[in-house]
């Protein structure tokens, strides 16, 4: 199975500062038929279902801020929130879909102070 | 609007069955997989389940192959899972989701609480 190692677990900014989540694979997540990674982000907030951000590493999905930012390849990925907002207090999870079974992190907790 | 409605949770004692359904709306769910995905009280998301388009295919990871079986009706725009031999690990909460590569529409959850 790939494991998918997420860090910090937690974190608490202020609104306005950028925050970065990182997300390591164990084995790579690109695929050479498409030429992609299958690496998505998915964003929960309390008491709500996750809710897809972003896809094949770094494609926004329709309706999300631009402030979400997705980044990486291979085995080393990011989730960058640019000028964060008090909304934007929920748990991130990374996802691999390269292969089956479907993988998730463990989650990273943003706070706001 | 995607709309995506589980029900059938509850308590189950150990060894016992439960069986979930979710009721899918607004888009044309004979063209999708779908999928199964729990997340257990204040835990991370546990991928279940996924079922091709007509069916024919299923997939699980060993955590529940051979005690779940996820199945679908077309006609009535409806996913089941159907859990068998509960444990108290298999407690968690149960999202039904749209799967197309990703999970890109999420249901509310069903609650299932596996204790005697």
């Amino acid at each position: 199975d790939i494991v998918m190692t997420q860090s910090p677990s937690s974190l608490a900014v202020s609104a306005g500062e950028t925050v970065t989540i990182n997300c390591k694979s164990s084995q790579s997540l690109f695929g050479s038929v498409r030429q992609k990674n299958y690496l998505a982000w998915y964003q929960q907030k309390p008491g709500q279902s996750p809710k897809l951000l972003i896809y094949l590493a770094s494609t926004r999905e329709s309706g999300v801020p631009d402030r979400f930012i997705g980044s990486g390849s291979g085995t080393d990925f990011t989730l960058t929130i640019s000028s964060v907002q008090a909304e934007d207090l929920a748990n991130y999870y990374c996802q691999q879909y390269y292969d089956t079974p479907l993988t998730f992190g463990s989650g990273t907790k943003l706070e706001i102070k | 609007e995607v709309q995506l409605v589980e029900s059938g949770g509850g308590l189950v004692q150990p060894g016992r069955s439960l069986k979930l359904s979710c009721a899918a709306s607004g888009f044309t769910f004979s063209n999708y997989y779908m999928a199964w995905v729990r997340q257990a009280p204040k835990k991370g998301l546990e991928w279940v389940a996924t079922i091709s388009t007509s069916g024919s295919r299923t997939y699980y990871p060993d955590s529940v192959k051979g005690r779940f079986t996820i199945s679908r009706d077309n006609a009535k725009s409806s996913l089941y899972l159907q859990m068998n031999s509960l444990k108290s690990e298999d407690t968690a909460t149960y999202y039904c989701a749209r799967h197309i590569d990703v999970m890109d529409a999420w249901g509310q959850g069903a609650s299932v609480t596996v204790s005697s």
